[in-house]
């Protein structure tokens, strides 16, 4: 079975870019028809999409984190990153890597603070 | 950007039967908007249950069960147990991108 594994700093401070890297396991990243999402959650709240990329190279994002997001693959090292830019208090969060038709990291926090 | 809604809380007895829905702000949720259900158990990352809809994964407890009702998604719990209390969330597709609802918190009571 597929396996996800988020890493990355736990601490960002404001204005600068937070970077998270998703290793996938048991599995092919590049496997046609499939996409690979994070998804975020802050402290007691829901979950919120931040964005896809199909392994067409194509990506999706949320539209009020488009202007900060960028996911990208790395098929070589079976991995994929977040890069959210000019990150504030309002993004400290768990961030979770997925495959959301099956399976998901266990998460990572993130805290933005000087 | 369309707003996904669902039940915030919901209880059901032990053994009960209890829906769940997932409605879009954009109109009749359908099988084109891919619906998926995750559940979530405090401090826990959340797991797929359903995909597309109605598809279950060899994890998912055969008591679960995905639809489309009303124009909404629906996930229905027959049976319920005590260890089914916890944060349900749908996911719908829309062109790609994607919305998550607001969770239900259901209770086992």
């Amino acid at each position: 079975q597929v396996q996800l594994q988020e890493s990355g700093p736990g601490l960002v401070k404001p204005s600068q870019t937070l970077s998270l890297t998703c290793t996938v396991s048991g599995g092919s990243i590049n496997i046609a028809s499939y996409y690979w999402s994070w998804i975020r959650q802050p402290a007691g709240k829901g979950l919120e999409w931040i964005g896809r990329l199909y392994t067409s190279g194509s990506t999706k994002y949320n539209p009020s984190l488009e202007s900060r997001v960028t996911i990208s693959v790395d098929t070589s090292k079976n991995q994929f990153s977040l890069k959210l830019s000019s990150v504030t208090a309002a993004d400290t969060a768990v961030y979770y890597c997925a495959r959301e038709s099956c399976c998901w990291g266990q998460g990572t926090l993130v805290t933005v603070s000087s | 950007q369309a707003v996904v809604t669902q039940e915030p809380s919901l209880t059901v007895s032990p053994g009960g039967t209890v829906t769940l829905t997932c409605g879009s702000s954009a109109g009749a949720v359908t099988g084109g908007h891919y619906p998926y259900w995750f559940q979530q158990k405090p401090g826990q990352a959340p797991r797929t249950l359903i995909y597309d809809t109605s598809n279950k994964h060899s994890w998912t407890p055969a008591r679960f069960s995905g639809s489309l009702l009303g124009g909404k998604a629906a996930l229905t719990l027959s049976g319920a147990q005590p260890e089914d209390e916890a944060e349900y969330y749908c996911l719908l597709s829309y062109s790609g991108a994607a919305v998550f609802g607001g969770g239900t918190k259901l209770t086992v009571l």
